[in-house]
């Protein structure tokens, strides 16, 4: 069984500064795939990023990067520049063979001007 | 990415009534997921929506009450059965295998409220 975890119930940062958002993983599976969502008010849930096991280079994204260390089980997500707009709820997840997703229970992120 | 659609947006419905949810995606894809995300909790898979054959379930959600239908790799649906307040949450739908990808979209949600 997969399982995330989000250690981080909310995170306060400043408009401008970056903030890392923690995510450890535990699975037995080789293969597994890992992603970063973030869902504002509004319900919807926003793909970042996605690192696969195997890619050896960190995922980035625009603003968005995946910090992968696979040793330590962990994929955190790193937000450079924070803006207003990235106040929302993120969610950090796993798929295993069948790409279905676990999710973690998340860290709702607001962003101070 | 695809463009995902969900209909309706939002519901409220009456207890003991069922609810049909649409998800239609811009090109063919070969997984398609539901998933359910109750009142401050985080997302709960309840099925792959498999083309041409029953759904697979997984543990604490059957089909009865959440029956699925994916007669083609664009459209699914999800049927909320009978349903009580304990069925009050945001359903949605998830694609993955785009190009090839394994990245994972997900449509915009359905808000449902049970009263």
């Amino acid at each position: 069984a997969q399982k995330i975890t989000q250690t981080q119930p909310g995170m306060f940062v400043q408009e401008k500064e970056a903030v890392t958002l923690d995510c450890t993983y535990d699975t037995s599976d080789q293969s597994y795939g890992l992603f970063w969502y973030k869902q504002p008010s509004s319900g919807e849930m926003i793909f970042l990023i996605y690192q696969g096991s195997y890619d050896e280079q960190n995922a980035t994204e625009g603003r968005y990067s995946l910090n992968f260390q696979k040793a330590r089980k962990s994929a955190n997500l790193v937000i450079s520049a924070s803006q207003l707009g990235d106040s929302a709820m993120y969610f950090c997840a796993m798929t295993d063979t069948d790409y279905k997703l676990s999710f973690g229970a998340g860290t709702t992120v607001t962003v101070r001007a | 990415s695809a463009v995902i659609s969900q209909k309706p947006s939002r519901d409220i419905c009456q207890r003991g009534t069922s609810l049909t949810i649409q998800c239609q995606v811009d090109s063919q894809v070969t997984m398609m997921f539901w998933y359910r995300q109750q009142p401050g909790q985080s997302l709960t898979l309840i099925a792959t929506a498999n083309q041409g054959s029953e759904a697979t379930y997984e543990s604490g959600f059957v089909i009865d009450k959440f029956p699925i239908s994916r007669p083609n790799l664009t459209f699914s649906t999800l049927t909320v059965s009978n349903m009580s307040p304990e069925d009050s949450s945001i359903y949605l739908c998830s694609v993955s295998g785009l190009a090839g990808s394994d990245e994972q979209y997900f449509g915009p949600g359905t808000r449902l409220t049970v009263t």
